[in-house]
C-alpha cells in the first residue's frame, strides 16, 4: 500500500485519559498534516511538518496536543487529559517535495476517537 | 485569516442533470483551490484542482472555473451518475514553492443523486 496510512482506525477512550495515533506518510512526500474533522464539518487545519520540522500550529491545538515527526517520517499526534470535545476524526495527509513536484495533498483514513 | 464559504449544504439533482456547488473565500493571497470528495466514512480525495493563474479546469465530466476579482471558485459536475453522490468540500490554500501549505475547508455540500 503507496497510501497514507494511520493508526488506529479507530479509539474508544475514558475522559482523562491519553492517546496518542500514528501516520505514515506517502515516502517520497516530505510534507506532513493533521487535521480534524467533526460530524457535518469540513477538515480543520491542526498543524504541519516539513521533514521534521513543525512549521505551523492552528489556535486549535491547545496544550494538551502535541506532534512530533523524530525522524522525518512517520508522525504521531498525542492528546493528553482527553475530553469529550476531542470526539472526532483525526486525518493525516501528506504531499510531495515542493521542488520537484506540484500536486495535491494525499489524506488517509483517518482515526476516528470516541472520548466517553 | 482564510474564511471558506460553501453552499448550498444539500443538493438533489436527477441522474444525468448536472450540478453545481459554489464556494468563496476571504483571503485575496490565496491562490490554490481543491476539490474534495467524500463517502460516507471514507478519506477525502482529491478530485480536481485550480490554481489561480487559471481561470478554468476540466476533466471529463467535472470541471472548476475561478473567479479572482470575485473571489468564488465552482465546482461544476456534468451527466450525474448515482456513484457521484457524496460530499464535496471546497478549499482554499496559500500555496508556496509548488505545494500547497494548509487547505481551509468549505462546510461540505451532500450531493445526492436520484435515479
Amino acid at each position: 500500500d503507496t497510501g497514507v496510512s494511520q493508526d488506529p482506525r479507530h479509539k474508544i477512550t475514558k475522559r482523562g485519559q491519553n492517546v496518542t495515533f500514528r501516520c505514515d506518510p506517502i515516502s517520497e512526500h516530505n510534507r506532513l498534516y493533521w487535521y480534524r474533522q467533526t460530524l457535518g464539518q469540513g477538515p480543520e487545519f491542526l498543524t504541519y511538518f516539513q521533514n521534521e520540522a513543525q512549521l505551523e500550529k492552528s489556535r486549535l491545538l491547545s496544550d494538551r496536543f502535541s506532534a512530533e515527526r523524530p525522524k522525518g517520517s512517520f508522525s504521531t499526534l498525542e492528546i493528553q487529559r482527553t475530553e469529550q470535545g476531542d470526539s472526532a476524526m483525526y486525518l493525516c495527509a501528506s504531499s510531495p517535495d515542493p521542488v520537484t513536484r506540484i500536486n495535491g495533498y494525499t489524506f488517509g483514513s483517518g482515526t476516528r476517537l470516541t472520548v466517553v | 485569516g482564510e474564511n471558506v464559504e460553501q453552499h448550498p449544504s444539500t443538493l438533489s439533482v436527477q441522474e444525468g442533470d448536472s450540478a453545481v456547488i459554489k464556494c468563496t473565500y476571504s483571503d485575496s493571497a490565496s491562490n490554490y483551490f481543491p476539490w474534495y470528495k467524500q463517502e460516507l466514512g471514507k478519506r477525502p480525495q482529491l478530485i480536481i484542482d485550480i490554481r489561480s493563474n487559471v481561470g478554468e479546469k476540466k476533466d471529463q465530466r467535472i470541471a472548476v472555473t475561478l473567479n479572482k476579482t470575485a473571489k468564488h471558485f465552482s465546482l461544476h459536475i456534468t451527466e450525474t451518475q448515482p456513484e457521484d453522490s457524496a460530499v464535496y468540500f471546497c478549499a482554499a490554500s496559500t500555496q508556496d514553492t509548488g505545494t500547497a501549505s494548509k487547505l481551509t475547508f468549505g462546510t461540505g455540500t451532500r450531493l445526492q443523486v436520484t435515479l
